[in-house]
């Protein structure tokens, strides 16, 4: 099993394009989580999906949107990419519906820079 | 705001010590996780401690909860070179549907 993947590893961007990171599980895990980290922090999340077909703001949702296309894949998306949107994205999985109640499996994560 | 704050930020130490890392919260909580990260990598669980649980072992690892002082300390004992990471303590808070991670603490196991 490969787990969390995710694509790209890298990605540069001008302020104003867009593009869609990418997040696939083979676990067949009921939720997915879209994290950012910035140095020096913890990571806060943006958008979950408890389940196929459901999403919800995180904690700091504003410029990013999300799709949970299918229960293995759920892509992040920024229309119109801001420095202030450099950071390393992560996207994790876990079994239960109502998260939190077990661990959490994350992808090697995408390292965004927005010039 | 974060849910949990790691202390310290950052701790350095040889090969063979033991490293004590602490977590504070500030709400009621479902269960404690800590989290592993190595540079440039995705986090890796290391164990879950539930809020009706005081105390748990997992190899080297030794996981602590005061819910009454709402803190948790991860206790690495004989550390090696390989468990210099970047830890996260992650909360699972009542009447939240997604964990909230700490800032983490930085070791550096010294050779």
């Amino acid at each position: 099993n490969a787990g969390v993947t995710q694509t790209p590893k890298f990605q540069v961007l001008k302020t104003g394009q867009s593009m869609t990171l990418q997040c696939a599980q083979d676990m067949n895990h009921n939720s997915m989580y879209w994290y950012r980290q910035d140095p020096g922090m913890g990571l806060r999340l943006i958008y979950y999906s408890a389940s196929e077909g459901t999403t919800d703001k995180g904690e700091v949702p504003n410029g990013y949107n999300v799709s949970r296309l299918n229960k293995r894949e759920f892509s992040l998306r920024l229309e119109s990419a801001a420095p202030s949107q450099t950071s390393v994205y992560f996207c994790a999985s876990s079994e239960a519906r109502t998260s939190g109640r077990n661990e959490q499996f994350f992808g090697p994560g995408t390292r965004l820079t927005v010039l | 705001s974060q849910q949990g704050e790691e202390d310290p930020q950052a701790l350095s130490i040889q090969e063979g010590e033991n490293a004590t890392m602490n977590c504070s919260y500030k709400t009621s909580i479902n269960n404690l996780q800590w989290y592993r990260q190595n540079s440039g990598r995705g986090l890796v669980h290391l164990i879950l401690i539930r809020s009706n649980e005081r105390e748990k072992h997992s190899g080297r690892l030794r996981v602590t909860l005061d819910t009454s002082k709402k803190s948790s300390s991860l206790l690495i004992t004989a550390s090696r070179a390989a468990d210099t990471a970047s830890y996260f303590c992650a909360t699972d808070a009542a009447g939240r549907r997604a964990l909230t991670f700490g800032s983490g603490t930085r070791l550096q196991v010294q050779p």
